[in-house]
């Protein structure tokens, strides 16, 4: 079955840092790759996507690629700031229809930026 | 944008009572919604989908007598945990389904769910 392996945290970061949130899955098809970001009292938010093997998702200055050979789909951003303080979810689903399909999510990694 | 209210966002129940959790898509029709449970440390998980007017469909390993889900209308679907134990105490999240834009899918805030 499909499976999502998400760095654990919580992972504390000082603001301007660069940040990587680690993410591998397994699945037997070709799935779709999605970051989802939930900050503190709000429901899960779709951050970026990726449909196919090379293409890149970014949204707010965060990026991640989506590398079929390692599958992989790392999350990245060259400089953080506090605002970014959330739990962030990996997570995939089988079809292409932008996270219709039921998906199937990592543990989800807390983050936080200090001032 | 759209929004998914969930409700409450926490309950405290003794065990063997019966508990209610509330998904309300406020600003579209939602045929679609989808129920999801994290323990901690564990993937956020997914436990039925739900269809307007009809039965939800169970994930494999989730007992429907036990999470009854109701469908009732297009803007609420309710998640019941009856005769709740401790091992129930999870964080319980919903979303559902826009088909009228691109995003299409909308979570809820969650639902930290405590049996004492």
């Amino acid at each position: 079955g499909n499976s999502v392996t998400q760095m654990e945290g919580p992972v504390t970061l000082s603001e301007e840092a660069f940040l990587t949130i680690n993410c591998t899955y397994t699945a037997t098809g070709y799935p779709s790759l999605f970051w989802y970001v939930q900050y503190p009292g709000e429901g899960l938010q779709l951050l970026l996507k990726a449909t196919k093997a090379d293409d890149k998702g970014s949204n707010k200055g965060f990026e991640a690629t989506y590398r079929k050979e390692t599958t992989s789909f790392h999350l990245e951003k060259g400089s953080v700031q506090v605002s970014d303080s959330a739990v962030y979810f990996c997570a995939l689903s089988e079809g292409a229809n932008f996270g219709n399909e039921k998906l199937t999510f990592g543990t989800g990694t807390r983050l936080t930026i200090i001032p | 944008g759209a929004v998914v209210s969930q409700h409450p966002s926490w309950v405290i129940c003794k065990s063997g009572t019966s508990v209610k959790i509330e998904c309300r898509s406020l600003d579209f029709q939602a045929t679609t919604m989808f129920w999801y449970r994290q323990f901690p440390k564990q993937s956020l998980m997914l436990m039925a989908t739900s269809n307007e007017g009809s039965k939800a469909t169970y994930e494999q390993g989730v007992e429907k007598d036990k999470f009854l889900i109701n469908h009732a209308s297009l803007t609420l679907s309710t998640l019941t945990v009856t005769s709740a134990h401790p091992e129930d105490s999870s964080f319980y999240i919903c979303s559902a389904i826009d088909s009228n834009i691109n995003e299409k899918l909308f979570f809820g805030s969650g639902t930290q769910l405590s049996v004492l």
